[in-house]
C-alpha cells in the first residue's frame, strides 16, 4: 500500500495568501485526522472525519482555516488567509475504524512556512 | 478529562545502553494504549499498541511497553538502543466515542551517544 499520501511536502508562502494542503488517505480507511505540528504546541488535533463526515473541529485555529473531504479517497485544509504563526508541519493520518481504537497511519507531513 | 503525560523532554543515552521512556495517561475507561516513533521530517510510525491480555507488550525495532493500570502508566523500553533509534516518541492514548479520539503526549526526544 502507498500510504498515506500528502502534498506539497513543502510550501512558502506570503502571509495573505491562500495555502492549501492536499491528502490522500490509505485505501478502505474511512477516519481521516488533521494535525498540527510546532515546537511551542506539539501536536494538536485540528479536525476529525469519519466517513467523509467532519466529527469534531474543535481544533480548528479560527475561521481562517478550513477542511473539507468530498470523497474517501481525498482531503484538503485550507488556510485563507495565512498568516505566519500557521507555520507548522500539518500532518494528516487515517484510520479503519471510527478512531481511538486503531493504529494511525500518518503521512510524511506538509510544511508550511507563512512569511 | 483525558490526558497524557511524557514527563521526560530529552533523554541522552550511550548506545547500547538500556532505555524507558515514561507515559502517565487519565482516562476513565480501559484505555487504548499506543507509542509511536517519529525521525526527523518524517511522520509518526507505531512502535507497539495496548488493547487488553497481556500487559507486556511487543513492539516493532525491539522496543516492549508494559501496561500497569495501578500506575496509569505505560513506559516504553528496550534492553539495549542503537544509534538509530534517536528520534522522537510518543505515547498516545485512544478514546473512542470522544472528540479528540486520539490524546498524544509531548513527546521525548532521544538522543544516542556513540
Amino acid at each position: 500500500d502507498a500510504g498515506v499520501i500528502q502534498s506539497p511536502r513543502h510550501e512558502v508562502t506570503e502571509m495573505g495568501q491562500e495555502v492549501t494542503l492536499r491528502c490522500k488517505p490509505i485505501s478502505g480507511h474511512n477516519s481521516l485526522f488533521w494535525y498540527r505540528q510546532t515546537m511551542m504546541r506539539g501536536l494538536e488535533l485540528l479536525i476529525y472525519f469519519n466517513n467523509n463526515v467532519p466529527i469534531d473541529d474543535s481544533g480548528m485555529p479560527e475561521d481562517r482555516f478550513s477542511a473539507k473531504m468530498p470523497n474517501a479517497s481525498f482531503s484538503t485544509l485550507k488556510i485563507q488567509p495565512s498568516e505566519p504563526r500557521d507555520s507548522a508541519v500539518y500532518f494528516c493520518a487515517s484510520t479503519l475504524g471510527a478512531g481511538g481504537t486503531g493504529e494511525l497511519f500518518f503521512g510524511e507531513g506538509s510544511r508550511l512556512t507563512v512569511l | 478529562a483525558q490526558s497524557v503525560t511524557q514527563p521526560d523532554i530529552h533523554i541522552t543515552v550511550s548506545e547500547g545502553a538500556s532505555l524507558e521512556l515514561r507515559c502517565n495517561y487519565s482516562y476513565g475507561a480501559t484505555p487504548y494504549l499506543f507509542w509511536y516513533v517519529q525521525s526527523p521530517g518524517q511522520g509518526l510510525q507505531l512502535l507497539l499498541k495496548y488493547f487488553s491480555g497481556d500487559t507486556l507488550v511487543q513492539g516493532i525495532k525491539g522496543f516492549e511497553a508494559e501496561f500497569k493500570r495501578s500506575q496509569s502508566s505505560f513506559n516504553l523500553r528496550k534492553p539495549s538502543v542503537h544509534w538509530s533509534d534517536a528520534a522522537e516518541y510518543f505515547c498516545a492514548v485512544g478514546a473512542p466515542n470522544t472528540g479528540n479520539q486520539f490524546y498524544f503526549g509531548t513527546g521525548t526526544s532521544l538522543t544516542v551517544i556513540p
